[in-house]
């Protein structure tokens, strides 16, 4: 089975203060694609990154980056000097090989940035 | 290059009324997914097409459920008689035929239902 979890419900950070949102996925497939979306208050999910299972690189995209540990199951988010803009929903998702690509998503964490 | 668009974005309905929802992806993006989402979820998966085929439906879509993509363009979601637990954000998403891209899905705004 496929599966997402994201343990942190809420998280609650005054602005400037660096934050890691948490990921732990399960699958048997030995290729999938993990991926991050942001859900702020309008609804719209925005995609912010995809990685491979075989590629554990980590990647940094601005105040963005990502943590992939394959020994884990990990696929952590680090949002470095948070802003009051990130304040949103974020979601980790799963796509495995054996699937007709439909995404798996974790229930989400609520990260709260306080001015 | 425009995103998905999803009409309406609200529905107020009667429970046991039939409601459709349309979905545009994408120009050229020749995969289209519908997902629902309730609150404090992440959304779930319904059903997949790859142009107008489709190819997987999740065992949360009932007989209640139909959707089509006729030419493989626009998308619509037919909920039939309407109950109470259906009330949701329905979400489509479209993802390219480019085989480096063709995993990331780009979501529309979606259309939250709500049935009284």
């Amino acid at each position: 089975a496929q599966k997402v979890t994201q343990a942190q419900t809420e998280i609650s950070v005054v602005e400037k203060e660096d934050v890691t949102l948490d990921c732990v996925y399960e699958t048997r497939d030995t290729t999938y694609y993990l991926f991050w979306y942001k859900q702020p208050p309008s609804g719209e999910l925005v995609f912010l990154i995809r990685r491979n299972s075989f590629d554990e690189q980590n990647e940094i995209s601005g105040r963005y980056s990502w943590n992939f540990q394959k020994s884990t199951s990990s696929f952590n988010f680090t949002i470095t000097a948070s802003q009051v803009v990130d304040s949103a929903v974020y979601f980790c998702a799963l796509i495995y090989s054996g699937s007709a690509r439909q995404l798996t998503f974790g229930s989400g964490t609520q990260l709260t940035v306080l001015p | 290059d425009t995103g998905v668009s999803q009409n309406p974005r609200h529905k107020i309905t009667k429970r046991g009324q039939n409601v459709t929802f349309r979905c545009d992806p994408i120009s050229e993006h020749n995969r289209l997914y519908w997902y629902r989402q309730t609150l404090g979820q992440g959304p779930e998966f319904l059903t997949y097409f790859q142009n107008e085929a489709q190819l997987e439906k999740s065992r949360l879509l009932s007989d209640r459920f139909s959707a089509e993509r006729p030419k493989g363009s626009f998308s619509t979601l037919e909920i039939q008689r309407t109950e109470q637990g259906d009330s949701a954000m329905y979400l489509c998403a479209s993802s390219p035929e480019a085989p480096r891209k063709s995993y990331e899905q780009y979501f529309g705004p979606g259309t939250r239902l709500t049935v009284t």
